[in-house]
């Protein structure tokens, strides 16, 4: 059983259309977490949720809409895709806490044509 | 400005060889430091975590040591296996909230026979 996954894997589409990538994880944490992995290779922080609340949103387009239906959900709606969208978005859960790990899942490649 | 920097920006080293990965950040309030590895194509997983008055933390033939006054903390791995080829990602949690991890742009190591 994957603790955290993503779904789609790969996704691929034209500008301006409107995408959302799914997360969910079976380890029983309170706390999720999107974030965006550039070209540069570094992983930013997009948003974080603990127990369904929003917690963490960095400066990141309204475009970007989380929601967050159960503590095991926590699912990413990106509106009017633009070409800078593509990156590989990785989901990641922890429980709560400044020394707890984060799980991460496998990562959803987005292209944008 | 938080950040975290790595370096070297990536390493080939031979098989049974031991290698050295550095990291240096200026992240204030800091909280933790932890070190994570990325395969191709999958999410991190984390190696260690070490706090402010935490030295050095070994995981397997992962040793990581940390140096709270000059900002510094290596990962040392001991007799290098083909499957330790992998991006190495030194991160750092900030205090004043929620687990806000900042991330460096990782070291890419190469593992040849």
């Amino acid at each position: 059983d994957t603790a955290v996954s993503q779904t789609p894997k790969y996704l691929v589409t034209q500008m301006g259309n409107d995408k959302s990538i799914k997360c969910e994880q079976n380890l029983g944490h309170d706390t999720m977490y999107w974030y965006k992995q550039d070209s540069k290779k570094f992983l930013k922080i997009m948003f974080s949720y603990n127990n369904k609340e929003l917690i963490i949103n960095e400066t990141v387009p309204n475009r970007f809409s989380p929601k967050s239906p159960d503590k095991a959900h926590l699912n990413l709606h990106i509106n009017s895709l633009e070409l800078g969208d593509s990156a590989v978005y990785f989901c990641a859960s922890s429980q709560a806490g400044a020394k707890n790990i984060q799980y991460f899942g496998a990562g959803t490649r987005l292209s944008v044509l | 400005k938080n950040q975290v920097e790595q370096s070297p920006q990536s390493l080939i080293i031979l098989e049974g060889k031991n290698c050295t990965l550095q990291c240096n950040y200026t992240v204030s309030p800091f909280s933790n430091l932890r070190w994570y590895k990325q395969d191709t194509g999958r999410g991190p997983v984390s190696l260690t975590i070490m706090t402010f008055s935490e030295n050095t933390k070994s995981n397997g033939r992962y040793t990581a040591t940390l140096d709270a006054d000059t900002k510094q903390s290596s990962l040392h791995i001991t007799a290098s296996q083909l499957s330790d080829s992998a991006s190495y990602i030194c991160v750092v949690s900030a205090t004043g909230g929620y687990n806000k991890l900042i991330f460096g742009a990782g070291t890419r190591l190469a593992v040849h026979p």
